[in-house]
């Protein structure tokens, strides 16, 4: 599976958008890219996937560049409990077993 | 959404004993479900993958004989620690495809914390 690249920490003031970048240049045509994020001491929890179109869900956005090297997960409206390590993991379909959880960026909300 | 839950969320256990993990989906079937740890600071590593009625496949470097996997039902998997040692002490985290194997998503249990007095 591609290999993902996030800065280690971002900061956003709450009720501000939280852009959390990713790049995967090496990714495949068969791969799609996975958003989890996981809160201190507690299971992660999925975001959002999507292939090469923008997906949105009720919890976030995101936008895959048309070269599908890179992608923003887009929280619309950060709250204090968005602060977590979001993970970026890039993975074919099919194969929960292959998700490699890298070592994220730490999204801290401030007040 | 679908749940996945874990028993106990936190244990703590003299080294030699063996401890035992509960990971259960409450509102569907799993097949298959996967067993993480996760040790201070550091990312999820997966261990294993539970197969319903069948062997567990660990990866690379997890000692099965240590790390005994039952997959009993269509709802439950269980992480045995045999023989517990203070460096098994660790966050460990199950997980299950909620859309079936073919899929990438995934619903994690709330983790267990053990730690290996």
């Amino acid at each position: 599976d591609a290999k993902t690249t996030q800065p280690p920490s971002m900061d956003c003031a709450e009720g501000r958008a939280a852009n959390l970048p990713c790049n995967h240049s090496t990714i495949s045509g068969n791969e799609y890219v996975y958003w989890y994020r996981q809160i201190h001491s507690q299971g992660p929890q999925y975001i959002i996937h999507g292939l090469k179109n923008n997906e949105t869900n009720e919890m976030a956005s995101l936008i895959i560049t048309e070269d599908r090297k890179s992608s923003t997960l887009i929280l619309p409206h950060a709250t204090l409990r968005d602060t977590a390590v979001y993970y970026c993991i890039v993975s074919r379909k099919g194969s929960a077993r292959q998700l490699t959880f890298g070592s994220g960026t730490q999204l801290t909300v401030l007040p | 959404g679908a749940v996945v839950s874990q028993h106990p969320s936190r244990v703590i256990c003299k080294s030699g004993t063996s401890v035992k993990i509960e990971c259960r989906s409450l509102d569907f079937q799993a097949t298959t479900m996967f067993w993480y740890r996760q040790f201070p600071k550091q990312s999820l590593m997966l261990m294993a993958t539970s197969n319903e009625g069948s062997k567990a496949t660990y990866e690379q470097g997890v000692e099965k004989d240590k790390f005994l996997i039952n997959h009993a039902s269509l709802t439950l998997s269980t992480l045995t620690v045999t023989s517990a040692h203070p460096e098994d002490s660790s966050f460990y985290i199950c997980s299950a495809p909620a859309g079936g194997p073919d899929t990438g998503e995934l619903f994690f249990g709330e983790g267990s914390r053990l730690t290996v007095l």
